[in-house]
């Protein structure tokens, strides 16, 4: 069976600081993939990033970086310099190969400040 | 990028009534969609697996007599909550995987929020 734990429930941060999302995840499939989604208000799921286990090398984009360690099986998501318009609900969700069959945590509820 | 849409965005029924949901893949085919279901404040969990042309898989737990689940085409498929109760109302939210793409990606629609009275 596989689990996503995002132990944060809600991380409230005032504009412009940095903010860590931690995600945990379990599963005994070898091949599998490692996704991070941004729910605003609105409901619509959008994409973030996309990781298979065997590309362990950190990602960053823009503001946003991914930190994935096997040896933790941890999947951690940083924002850099947070904003208020990332406030949103996070998700972190775990596939085998099928992507659509994807385990999601239970979120966690970003509150940026100004 | 791929675009799936749902329709309606937001329903309110009765008690007892059957509600259609539309889930379709505006520019590529679907050989398979999923979908999930949200309660407030909660993650979301998947309800069934929706091939086309043939039968959904269901989750564990999901009634398959009440979420029925019709994937007619390669570019729409629907789910209908019949004879709803007030503990169906949720955000409803499918997904899909092109026909022939990676099956690690999959594109969400942008959900439909059901209330039940």
């Amino acid at each position: 069976a596989q689990k996503v734990t995002q132990a944060q429930t809600e991380i409230s941060v005032v504009e412009k600081e940095d903010v860590t999302l931690d995600c945990v995840y379990e599963t005994r499939d070898t091949t599998y993939y490692l996704f991070w989604y941004k729910q605003p208000p609105s409901g619509e799921l959008v994409f973030l990033i996309r990781r298979n286990s065997f590309d362990e090398q950190n990602e960053i984009s823009g503001r946003y970086s991914w930190n994935f360690q096997k040896s933790t099986s941890s999947f951690n998501f940083t924002i850099t310099a947070s904003q208020v318009v990332d406030s949103a609900v996070y998700f972190c969700a775990l596939s085998g190969t099928n992507a659509g069959k994807s385990t999601f945590g239970d979120g966690t509820t970003l509150t940026v400040k100004p | 990028g791929a675009v799936v849409s749902q329709h309606p965005s937001r329903v309110i029924c009765k008690s007892g009534t059957s509600v259609k949901i539309e889930c379709r893949s505006l520019d590529f085919q679907a050989t398979t969609m999923f979908w999930y279901r949200q309660f407030p404040k909660q993650s979301l969990m998947l309800m069934a697996t929706s091939n086309e042309g043939s039968k959904a898989t269901y989750e564990q737990g999901v009634e398959k007599d009440k979420f029925l689940i019709n994937h007619a085409s390669l570019t729409l498929s629907t789910l209908t909550v019949t004879s709803a109760h007030p503990e169906d109302s949720s955000f409803y939210i499918c997904s899909a995987q092109a026909r022939g793409g990676a099956i690690d990606t999959q594109y969400f629609g942008p959900g439909t929020r059901l209330t039940v009275l």
